[in-house]
């Protein structure tokens, strides 16, 4: 079947534009996260969606980032006022469940903030 | 707090020898252990997961990975190395109970030589 799917695979941008990011997680997946890799901080969570709860922003590093996840499915992550320490690549994944099920991961939209 | 050590930023390793990526942990209570990889320009592609059970886990790719509880580790190996096995890995905890973020290792390059 389909894999996870996110838009666009690359994506240059100006510093202070506002820039989104799409991921269409596997059907019938409930559990969807954002990851962000980067050079020098690796591989670090941003959020998470679980169903209908309220997602868990822990993750995000500022104010200027926020997502959402329409009808438990699609979803997107906003960077408003771009800054060039926001470049890396953002990582989508889903998951069947929580109970220790595996993430499947997209493959990512490569972001450079100029 | 969780973390993973992934004490080597390269391995290098000839055709044909066998090889092994190393990996230890720290988690409250019982964890669950993965293995991802990464080829260049590509998202995160699962190889393996402990959750249970026999202590060592067989993979995609022919790769395997043996869980040890004293020693907390779960060290990547496989018998063989391909060219083909020269990619970014990664090792990542999450707890059996409470939130399910992935905590991942910095990373280790794998360089497997003709």
């Amino acid at each position: 079947g389909a894999g996870v799917s996110q838009s666009p695979s690359n994506k240059v941008t100006e510093k202070g534009k506002d820039v989104e990011l799409r991921c269409d997680p596997i059907s019938g997946h409930t559990a969807l996260y954002w990851y962000r890799q980067s050079l020098g901080q690796g591989l670090e969570f941003l959020i998470y969606f679980q169903g209908n709860s309220a997602p868990d922003k822990s993750g995000l590093p500022s104010d200027r980032f926020s997502a959402e996840r329409t009808g438990g499915s699609v979803s997107t992550l906003t960077i408003q006022r771009t800054q060039q320490e926001d470049s890396a690549v953002y990582l989508c994944a889903s998951e069947k469940t929580v109970s220790g099920e595996t993430q499947y991961f997209g493959p990512g939209t490569r972001l450079l903030v100029l | 707090a969780q973390s993973v050590a992934q004490p080597e930023d390269q391995v290098n390793v000839a055709e044909g020898n066998p090889l092994t990526v190393k990996c230890t942990y720290s988690v409250s209570g019982n964890p669950y252990l993965f293995w991802y990889v990464q080829y260049p320009n590509r998202g995160l592609q699962f190889l393996l997961k402990y959750i249970t059970g026999d202590n060592l886990v067989k993979g995609s790719y022919g790769f395997e990975a043996e869980f040890n509880k004293s020693q907390t580790s779960f060290h990547l190996k496989k018998p063989s190395a391909l060219v083909s096995d020269s990619a970014l890995y990664f090792c990542a905890v999450r707890p059996l109970t409470g939130f399910q973020k992935l905590v991942f290792g910095t990373g280790t390059r794998l360089l497997v030589s003709p």
